[in-house]
């Protein structure tokens, strides 16, 4: 089984200062791990995806993750926050064809 | 714009209802997948069809049925509908399944229907 825990529901940062997102997953097997966001009353987009090549991920809009094996995250960065960020956030896992969503993060940006 | 389509987009009915959702897949994609998003249980896992045959099940009720016809569209059928049914529904596409020969098939989402039971 695998589950997917994102340890802040919100996250408030300045504009221009940088962004983290941490998320945690637990898997059996080596994941395969996404991170998309939603925009209020928009579907969600994909950000980035870790398919178990490189451990930095690179993404859209400046996103980046890094898988950690050894601490079984897949936390989202980057480096300014622009006010566009500003949405909700989620980490998810597939395995067995099967994604499982994260409870989200909500990040806010204050001028 | 992801390129999955879906109609419409808000619905509001009552209680003991039938409605049906319809999801139109990006160009190319076989795999259609179902997604309820709600205050309290967040966004979950509803089925999957992959080239018009269910593929995988995730937490659907048994008054929730689905379909994938052959030009690819899906159709989510929800019955008997109650209150806590009101929710919104994604659909989602990819080109194959989940995983195959060791590639990843990223999932394409759609805006979404807001369903409102009264």
């Amino acid at each position: 089984a695998q589950s997917v825990t994102q340890l802040d529901s919100h996250v408030s940062v300045s504009e221009g200062t940088p962004v983290l997102l941490r998320c945690n997953y637990s898997s059996s097997y080596s994941p395969s791990l996404f991170w998309y966001v939603q925009h209020p009353n928009k579907g969600l987009q994909l950000l980035l995806k870790y398919t178990s090549a490189a451990t930095l991920v690179k993404g859209i809009n400046g996103f980046e993750a890094e898988f950690k094996k050894s601490e079984t995250s897949f936390h989202l960065t980057k480096p300014s926050a622009h006010m566009s960020d500003a949405a909700e956030y989620f980490c998810v896992v597939l395995q067995a064809g099967k994604l499982s969503f994260g409870a989200g993060t909500t990040v806010t940006v204050r001028a | 714009d992801s390129g999955v389509t879906q109609t419409p987009k808000h619905l509001i009915t009552a209680t003991g209802q039938r409605v049906t959702l319809r999801c139109s897949p990006r160009s190319g994609d076989l795999s259609v997948y179902w997604y309820q998003q709600s205050l309290d249980q967040g966004l979950q896992f509803l089925i999957q069809y992959y080239n018009g045959e269910e593929r995988a099940k995730g937490n659907i009720l048994e008054r929730f049925s689905a379909q994938q016809f052959p030009d690819l569209h899906s159709e989510l059928n929800l019955s008997s509908l109650e209150l806590g049914d009101s929710a919104l529904y994604f659909c989602a596409s990819s080109v194959a399944p989940g995983t195959s020969g060791g590639a990843v098939y990223e999932q394409y989402f759609g805006p979404g229907t807001r369903l409102t039971v009264t």
